[in-house]
């Protein structure tokens, strides 16, 4: 499976919204709705925020949001805060079933990961 | 809490092999798969393969097909990946995450191990 495709790059100022896009296909993205994001600081471990294209992680801030539209998931930060500078991957498990089955194949795929710079 | 605790940094030679640790604590080990991830220097995240704690089965991406073989230890509550036929684009920081539902969310990860491979 092809990764999924993500800008390299987005920025924007303290207190302004960026939104981060996930294209995919009708494979992935598009067919299921086992959409994740993660967000990764340097020299860290990455954090899931995001499951299920729009359920926040418990602990994680109100200001991070997602949806999917079609074959593009996105990743909305409101209220951008300078902590928010760091690395984002989305995810697609691309199975109908809701728990893997080995023997099965691969079924999952990341993104090719967004850097968000807070200027 | 849960905790994934990794193996220290490795030195490795082309050619060789390497064997990477994670010890789990703070839940029922064999109820939850385990995922390899990787991260080469100033690249994006990789997903390496699966195993269940509870059986040992395995399920490995097709670029690891015949390089990597990954293995649990019940009694300590540790998950194995070994690597091998060792090439420098495999350095690379080395994660273990768990795998919150069995499809393929992280909602806990290792602090990463960078193996190095340098003649």
């Amino acid at each position: 499976q092809s990764a999924l495709t993500q800008p390299a790059s987005v920025s924007g100022s303290p207190g302004q919204s960026i939104t981060i896009s996930c294209t995919g296909t009708s494979s992935d993205v598009g067919g299921y709705n086992y959409v994740s994001w993660y967000q990764q600081h340097p020299g860290k471990a990455p954090k899931l925020i995001i499951y299920d294209v729009s359920s926040r992680r418990s602990g994680i801030s109100n200001r991070f949001s997602g949806s999917k539209s079609g074959n593009t998931a996105s990743l909305t930060i409101s209220g951008l805060q300078a902590e928010d500078e760091a690395d984002y991957y989305c995810t697609s498990y691309t199975s109908s079933s809701p728990h893997y089955v080995f023997g099965t194949g691969t079924h999952f795929v990341f993104g090719t990961g967004t850097k968000v710079t807070v200027l | 809490q849960v905790q994934l605790v990794q193996s220290g940094a490795a030195v490795k030679k082309p050619g060789a092999s390497v064997k990477v640790s994670c010890k789990a604590s703070g839940y029922t080990f064999t109820s939850y798969y385990m995922h390899w991830v990787r991260q080469a220097p100033g690249q994006g995240l990789e997903w390496m393969g699966i195993i269940n704690p509870s059986g040992g089965s395995t399920s490995y991406a097709q670029k690891f097909q015949g390089r990597v073989i990954m293995t649990r230890d019940t009694s300590t509550s540790t998950v194995y990946m070994e690597l091998s036929s060792l090439r420098s684009q495999d350095t690379a920081v080395y994660f273990c995450a768990r795998d919150l539902r069995g499809d393929y969310l992280f909602d806990y990860w290792g602090q990463g191990t960078l193996v190095t491979v340098s003649s």
